[in-house]
């Protein structure tokens, strides 16, 4: 398996633009975590998916922010409208379940919003 | 809510030390532990997992123990080398989350 896959790495966009990042979680975890670093806050945990359905969001900035599951193999976190503040490398990972197993990490899509 | 701590922040060691990270947590209800090092401008890769109902596990040069009883948890690194320069990040699974500390930056000096 190639791992967990984001895309795209990088991203650049203008305040109030809408961003979409992506993820495809490792074939047959059930389990996807979207996270978001900072230097000033760490690794925050966003929103957690369980076999595609949202189990706890309440890390969830603020309603600008959403996040959808349509299928085990994909997954979108969407910013709506972007500011400043979002700048950040935000992180999708997977696991086989929440609970006793390892958790792999994509490469993170680094987001500048200017 | 849980609350994971690492320290130190940062550490600097020469090369060939053996040296331990520790990792500190505030609730004990926890499914497992694990261990990441991120390089800069990179992800996370995973290091160590230890599962609640074990107390060490062991890959090479690394160690990790867990105590839940005292809520804490070291990575221990024998015989470091510069290419174990980077952050360790420790992480707790519980119920519906995954929490990590702030991390530790380790510099190995030739």
């Amino acid at each position: 398996d190639a791992g967990v896959i984001q895309s795209p790495r990088h991203e650049v966009t203008e305040m109030g633009q809408e961003v979409t990042l992506r993820c495809k979680p490792i074939s047959g975890h059930n389990s996807l975590f979207w996270y978001r670093q900072t230097m000033m806050r760490g690794l925050e945990l966003l929103i957690y998916f369980n076999n595609n359905v949202p189990i706890d969001d309440s890390g969830m900035p603020e309603d600008r922010f959403s996040a959808k599951m349509p299928n085990a193999s994909f997954s979108t976190l969407k910013i709506q409208p972007s500011e400043p503040r979002d700048s950040a490398v935000y992180f999708c990972a997977s696991s086989y379940t929440s609970r006793g197993t390892e958790a792999f990490f994509g490469q993170g899509t680094r987001l500048t919003v200017v | 809510k849980q609350e994971v701590t690492q320290i130190p922040a940062a550490l600097s060691v020469p090369e060939g030390e053996n040296l331990v990270l520790n990792c500190s947590f505030t609730d004990s209800a926890i499914y497992n532990l694990q261990w990441f090092r991120q390089d800069p401008g990179k992800g996370l890769t995973s290091l160590l997992l230890i599962q609640s109902s074990q107390r060490e596990q062991t890959s090479g040069r690394l160690n990790a123990s867990l105590d839940k009883s005292s809520g804490r948890s070291t990575l221990y690194i024998a015989a470091s080398q510069p290419g174990d320069s980077a952050t360790y990040l420790c992480a707790l699974t519980a119920n519906n989350d995954m929490r990590f500390g702030a991390g530790t930056r380790l510099t190995v000096k030739p």
